[in-house]
């Protein structure tokens, strides 16, 4: 089955910075790589997604890019801010499955 | 308006009880999901529901019995409730099953239910 790991587990960053979050999938057929941002107390919530004839997507400060090729896609947010503290997942899909990888807690200080 | 609802948001249950949570999807959807997150906030698949219809088990226990009596609901019941069983339940809903060669695949995902059994 698929199997995906997301890198770093954790992440502080300074307001204003860019955050990165990488993730690789094991199952080259999986074909939707969707990414969710859940606060405390919350369901996840889809921020973006890409598919997977795509090779980066954007939307305003939030980008994503996928690599077939080498099976890993990644989340970039610019120019972070304090609402962005969260935990990040990102997520492989093929088939009615959706697998997530383990999070990422964003911390981001003033 | 909330587009995927699940009841209760918190349950305290002793080991041996038998206990549902309930969810509704006001979207449209086809297909419905149960999630189960554990206390390392590890999002597992367990039930997908396609039109009532019972898609994917993921090696879940037979005491977790889904009960889907149309596409906009989705109820999990859980028999003889395990302290292993605590988690939170997310339930959620896409228009068709996500991976699959057709378009809207983005899933949509209740509030959750925090169950704790003692």
């Amino acid at each position: 089955g698929e199997n995906v790991e997301q890198h770093p587990s954790t992440l502080s960053v300074q307001e204003g910075d860019s955050a990165v979050i990488k993730c690789t999938y094991s199952d080259s057929a999986s074909n939707y790589f969707p990414w969710y941002k859940q606060e405390l107390g919350k369901g996840p919530q889809l921020i973006i997604d890409i598919r997977s004839n795509v090779g980066e997507k954007k939307d305003q400060r939030i980008a994503v890019t996928l690599n077939k090729t080498a099976k890993h896609f990644s989340l970039h947010i610019t120019e972070t801010q304090p609402e962005d503290s969260a935990v990040y997942f990102c997520a492989a899909s093929i088939w009615g499955k959706l697998q997530f990888g383990a999070g990422t807690q964003v911390v981001v200080t003033p | 308006d909330t587009a995927v609802s699940q009841t209760p948001k918190y349950l305290v249950t002793q080991m041996g009880n038998d206990k549902s949570i309930k969810c509704e999807q006001n979207l449209g959807h086809d297909t419905m999901y149960w999630y189960k997150q554990d206390s390392k906030k590890f999002l597992k698949i367990m039930f997908s529901y396609n039109n009532k219809e019972l898609i994917i088990n993921e090696t879940v226990p037979n005491r977790f019995s889904p009960k889907s009596p149309d596409k906009a609901h989705l109820n999990l019941h859980i028999n003889s409730l395990e302290l292993g069983d605590s988690a939170v339940y997310f339930c959620a809903s896409s228009t068709t099953l996500t991976g699959t060669a057709f378009s809207g695949n983005t899933i949509y995902f209740g509030e959750g239910s925090w169950l704790t059994v003692v």
